[in-house]
């Protein structure tokens, strides 16, 4: 079975502080996803990994950084947290060729005061 | 743009009723169609079709794909209150010039309760 594990489940951090959540696969995916979740807007990726140390920008990556030392760490990094960045936070991983499908962490919900 | 559109956003149901969920797509160089099954925490993979006609089945639950009419249902027979959940479709978008066609487009959701 899959198994892709997020640092926390619930965080809350104040307006200014720098963040840092982590995900781990044990599955040897070359694929990582970080994306975010809010009502009524659905799944929204901001960032994504294809290999150790790249990285691409998703639809919504301003305010974010990421990191990728090694294959089944995908780091994202929220450098000044602000209040608008209150959400649920997703991990994911896929396999590069053979099949689309990511296998999800449960999630980190994180609210910024 | 590519999109994937689900109907309805949300529905609510007796428990042993039967329901659809709707998924149409727009989606360049389509290649597959996948669905998800959100409760309260992370989205789990349910299916992925990549032919038209063929349909998926597991349990009460069974999917279809129509790429002529560029849509795909789900159905869920005799619901119990543990199907409550948010269903999830997407797609892969066209790939990058490294081949790597592994970002998905989502749907919203539809919200289906069932009730007692």
């Amino acid at each position: 079975d899959v198994k892709v594990t997020q640092s926390s489940r619930y965080l809350v951090k104040r307006t200014g502080e720098k963040v840092f959540l982590e995900c781990v696969q044990d599955m040897d995916h070359e694929n990582m996803f970080w994306y975010r979740q809010d009502p009524g807007l659905g799944l929204r990726l901001i960032y994504f990994s294809y290999d150790v140390k790249m990285k691409e920008k998703g639809d919504i990556p301003e305010g974010y950084s990421v990191s990728r030392e090694k294959k089944e760490r995908f780091s994202l990094i929220l450098e000044s947290a602000s209040t608008n960045q209150t959400s649920m936070y997703l991990c994911a991983s896929s396999l590069r060729l053979v099949r689309p499908e990511q296998y999800f962490g449960p999630g980190t919900r994180l609210t910024v005061t | 743009e590519d999109k994937v559109v689900q109907s309805p956003l949300s529905l609510v149901v007796h428990e042993g009723d039967t329901v659809t969920l709707n998924c149409s797509y727009e989606v360049t160089n389509f290649r597959s169609l996948l669905w998800y099954k959100q409760e309260k925490k992370a989205p789990t993979f349910l299916f992925m079709l990549t032919s038209s006609g063929i349909e998926k089945k597991s349990g009460r639950l069974s999917s279809i794909l129509d790429k002529k009419e560029l849509f795909s249902i789900l159905n869920i027979t005799a619901t119990q209150t543990g199907d409550s959940a948010v269903y999830l479709c997407a797609s892969p978008r066209r790939p990058n010039n490294a081949g790597n066609n592994r970002k998905l487009i989502w749907g919203l959701g539809t919200s289906l309760a069932v009730n007692p």
